[in-house]
């Protein structure tokens, strides 16, 4: 079965850039989309096929897909920032739904 | 706006059926261009993605637990449920209604706020 591997933790100080990877493979082949999630609420859909941003979501959250990594990048992040955050793409050969392990993102 | 609303018990005893529905509003499930999708979180754990249906009755299911899902649509309503059978204590989560994008993307783009299910005796 296809999996999407995220590192577990990235931690990140407050203005700098912060990068979270999804890997999988030849994930470059597939739309990537990125979730937010803050403790207790719902996940928050930032980035979609692979590099555009939903109305709402601040310039500042941008990804990109290539190859076998999908990145989603957080420019000048701030502590609201500080979430988790899941990658998904969809399997054609499975025809479903694949969610990557998850990243905390800490801003300190 | 569209906004999503799971609704079901909260508890459900082991071996038996767990049934939550999920209310849309402000969208019309039938104007097409999107699924509607389930999602579950165990607790402190990653999401899981459980099936997808459109309107008009078709339906994806993750392997894992095709054998005890059932997804269906009740468009007079403007909602559509999810039945997973035969429950164990693996199946208590935090359960997600979505709307899934249907250009071939797959995307969940509006989530309800989740409910908890808890499968206990």
């Amino acid at each position: 079965s296809y999996e999407l591997t995220q590192p577990p933790s990235v931690s990140v100080s407050p203005g700098q850039t912060a990068s979270i990877t999804c890997s999988g493979d030849k994930l470059g082949d597939k739309y990537v989309c990125w979730y937010q999630q803050k403790p207790g609420q719902s996940p928050v859909l930032v980035i979609y096929q692979d590099d555009k941003r939903p109305s709402g979501i601040p310039e500042r959250f941008s990804g990109s897909n290539s190859g076998n990594t999908a990145t989603l990048t957080i420019s000048g992040t701030q502590a609201m920032d500080e979430a988790d955050y899941f990658c998904q793409a969809w399997d054609s050969s499975t025809e479903g739904a694949i969610f990557g392990g998850g990243t905390k993102l800490t801003v300190l | 706006q569209v906004q999503l609303q799971e609704s079901g018990p909260g508890l459900v005893k082991p071996s038996q059926t767990l049934s939550l529905t999920c209310t849309v509003s402000g969208y019309s499930i039938t104007s097409g261009g999107y699924y509607w999708g389930w999602i579950r979180q165990r607790p402190g754990k990653g999401l899981q993605w459980i099936g997808n249906i459109y309107y008009r009755g078709s339906t994806f299911y993750t392997p894992s637990l095709k054998s005890r899902v059932t997804m269906f649509v009740d468009t007079p309503k403007n909602q559509f449920s999810l039945k997973l059978s035969s429950v164990t204590a693996a199946d208590t989560a935090v359960y997600y209604c979505a709307r899934v994008d249907g250009s071939g993307s797959y995307y969940f783009d509006h989530w309800g706020q989740g409910t908890l299910v808890t499968v206990s005796s």
